[in-house]
This record gives C-alpha cells, sequence and structure tokens, in this order.
C-alpha cells in the first residue's frame, strides 16, 4: 500500500501571506495526486487534480505542482475564505488514499 | 447540476446493521464509478468502498471488507451501502462521492449521513 504523508499538519497564516503544503508518497505515483478543501461541517471539495490542474471555477491562487514522490499545495495569498482543512489524496488501484490533512488557520 | 444527497444515517448498536441510500441527479448515474468515503468525528478522510458504473468491479477498505455490501441500481439513480457488524469504530459521516478518470480522483461530493455506533 502507498503511504501518504502531509505536513504540516496545522499552520497559522496572516492574510495576503504565502501558504505551502506538502505531500510525500511512499512510492512513485507519478502526478496521479489531488487536492481538496473542506470547510467545517461541509463536504470536500476538488480544488487540483493531477498534481497542477485547477479544477473549473477554482480561483488562481491556488496551485499545484510536483511529481514522482513529492507534492506541493500553494496558496499564492491567503484569504480569510480559505480557512479550511485541506487534503491530498492519490488513487493506489483500486483504493483512494488520503494524506492526514492540513488545518489552515487564520493568525 | 450534479447532486448526491444520502440518507439512512443515526444510532445503531454495537453489532448491529444499517443500510445508507444516495440518491444522484443532475447527471448520467449510470456512466460513473462511485464510492463511499467516511470521516470520523475529529478526524481525515478514508475511502471505504468503490464500485464500477456497471457494478462488475467492487472494492473494500480492509477495515470493512466482509462486513460492508456496496451497490447501486442505475434505474433508480441511487447507491447503497449495507453495513453489518457494526463496530464503534464505525462512527462517522458518510459521504456519497462521484469518481472520474477510472475513479482516480473525486469530483463531487454529498452532503454526509452521520453513522453513530454506541451502546
Amino acid at each position: 500500500d502507498i503511504q501518504m504523508t502531509q505536513s504540516p499538519s496545522s499552520l497559522s497564516a496572516s492574510v495576503g501571506d504565502r501558504v505551502t503544503i506538502t505531500c510525500q508518497a511512499s512510492q512513485d505515483i507519478s502526478n496521479y495526486l489531488n487536492w481538496y478543501q473542506q470547510k467545517p461541517g461541509k463536504a470536500p471539495k476538488l480544488l487540483i487534480y493531477d498534481a497542477s490542474n485547477l479544477e473549473t471555477g477554482v480561483p488562481s491562487r491556488f496551485s499545484g505542482s510536483g511529481s514522482g514522490t513529492d507534492f506541493t499545495f500553494t496558496i499564492s495569498s491567503l484569504q480569510p475564505e480559505d480557512i479550511a482543512t485541506y487534503y491530498c489524496q492519490q488513487y493506489d488501484n483500486p483504493a483512494l488514499t488520503f494524506g492526514g490533512g492540513t488545518k489552515v488557520e487564520i493568525k | 447540476e450534479v447532486q448526491l444527497v444520502e440518507s439512512g444515517g443515526g444510532l445503531v448498536k454495537p453489532g448491529g446493521s444499517l443500510r445508507l441510500s444516495c440518491a444522484a441527479s443532475g447527471f448520467t448515474f449510470s456512466s460513473y464509478s462511485m464510492n463511499w468515503v467516511r470521516q470520523a468525528p475529529g478526524k481525515g478522510l478514508e475511502w471505504v468502498s468503490s464500485i464500477s458504473s456497471s457494478s462488475s468491479y467492487i472494492y473494500y477498505a480492509d477495515s470493512v471488507k466482509g462486513r460492508f455490501t456496496i451497490s447501486r441500481d442505475n434505474a433508480k439513480n441511487s447507491l447503497y451501502l449495507q453495513m453489518n457488524s457494526l463496530r464503534a469504530e464505525d462512527t462517522a459521516v458518510y459521504y456519497c462521492a462521484r469518481g472520474v478518470v477510472g475513479n482516480r480522483r473525486i469530483d463531487y461530493w454529498g452532503q454526509g449521513t452521520l453513522v453513530t455506533v454506541s451502546s
């Protein structure tokens, strides 16, 4: 089974700050890495697919990069509405495996 | 507009059973793989089970294998999860979710239904 290590588990940043979250796979997963946003009490929402592709309608301040085992998710300028927990997810045929999540708060 | 609406959650005693349903609308249900993903209170996301568009391929997480059964009725645009031999650790919000691109990712989620296993 492929393990996903996501870090940090939480972070606090100011409005306008650049925020970076990393996800590391235990083996090469090519670019099969997706990122989701989950606001409190809500279902997750797909933001980035295949490591770097922005889902339709998602603001351009969100971006992703990486391939192989190391991936990065970035919010270029943190906004108050970005307060949420973010999860990476990879496809370990046939299972979907999620990272542990990163809770983003406003400082 | 794609909509996924779960129902059937509730309080059940350890060892009991529960059947979750998910009503789909706004897309051609029979063309998509579907998943159940759960989230224990205050915890992260855990994939539970998936079923291919024609029910030919069915998969389970090891944590539920032999106790849970996923099924679908394409004529009724509905997804189901039969949960037997429930344990306290099955307590979670259960989400119905649509898979795309060979089920490599989930593009739509329902609002979730809470299952509580407690005596």
